[in-house]
């Protein structure tokens, strides 16, 4: 079975640009989150996404959206690049379970690498 | 904020040892832990996780201990291999869903 997909593996680009991350959940998992790790830290919670809707978002600006498809895929957007965006960015997906308020396993994504310069 | 961290940043052991990774967390109302493997180049993999009714639980050479009284979390890794070298993070659930919030992460060396 094909775990957590994103595209691209690793991508450059230069301050003010926009950016659209991927990633394919594990087949009937509905719930995806994203993650930005910067180079020696842990991963920080930018958003969840289940059955399509936000369910719940971290602490970054408004430049930072993201939407699910109704075939549970994500997309991960980043307007007027800083050079501090640089970073893993890591997409997770998670079993289904009788409720989003539930704790589950985060499966993760080998995440795309941005580098803004 | 409140935050997840850990004591050591490094951990060097010989193959065949028993590793120890500690881990402080700050917010006593989480109540969901998870370890998680990173190796080079990969995002995080799942190792095992705990819930706050529990204190101990055991999977494939691997333990996790959970000391609410004192907010801490420890994983020992039995028998250490080569393959078990990576960054190692904890994470707590603070909040419903899967907000998670990790640690800074430490480095497990193993010496063959």
């Amino acid at each position: 079975d094909a775990g957590v997909t994103q595209s691209p593996t690793h991508l450059i680009k230069t301050r003010g640009q926009h950016v659209t991350l991927r990633c394919s959940p594990i087949s009937g998992h509905k719930s995806v989150s994203w993650y930005q790790q910067v180079l020696g830290q842990g991963p920080q919670f930018i958003f969840q996404y289940y059955e399509k809707e936000e369910r719940g978002r971290g602490n970054f600006p408004d430049r930072f959206s993201a939407r699910q498809f109704p075939n549970y895929s994500s997309e991960l957007n980043v307007n007027a690049l800083l050079l501090g965006d640089s970073a893993l960015y890591l997409c997770a997906s998670s079993l289904p379970g009788q409720s989003v308020l539930a704790n589950e396993k985060l499966f993760f994504g080998s995440g795309t690498q941005l580098s803004v310069l | 904020g409140e935050s997840v961290g850990l004591h050591l940043p490094t951990l060097s052991v010989q193959e065949g040892d028993n590793s120890i990774i500690n881990c402080a967390y700050s917010n006593s109302a989480s109540d969901y832990f998870i370890w998680y493997k990173q190796e080079s180049g990969k995002g995080p993999q799942f190792i095992i996780d705990i819930r706050s009714n529990m204190d101990k639980r055991q999977g494939q050479r691997v333990t996790v201990l959970l000391n609410k009284t004192v907010k801490h979390l420890s994983l020992q890794i039995a028998a250490t291999q080569p393959g078990d070298s990576a960054v190692y993070f904890c994470a707590e659930n603070q909040e419903y869903g899967n907000k998670l919030v990790f640690g800074a992460g430490t480095i497990l060396r193993v010496k063959s």
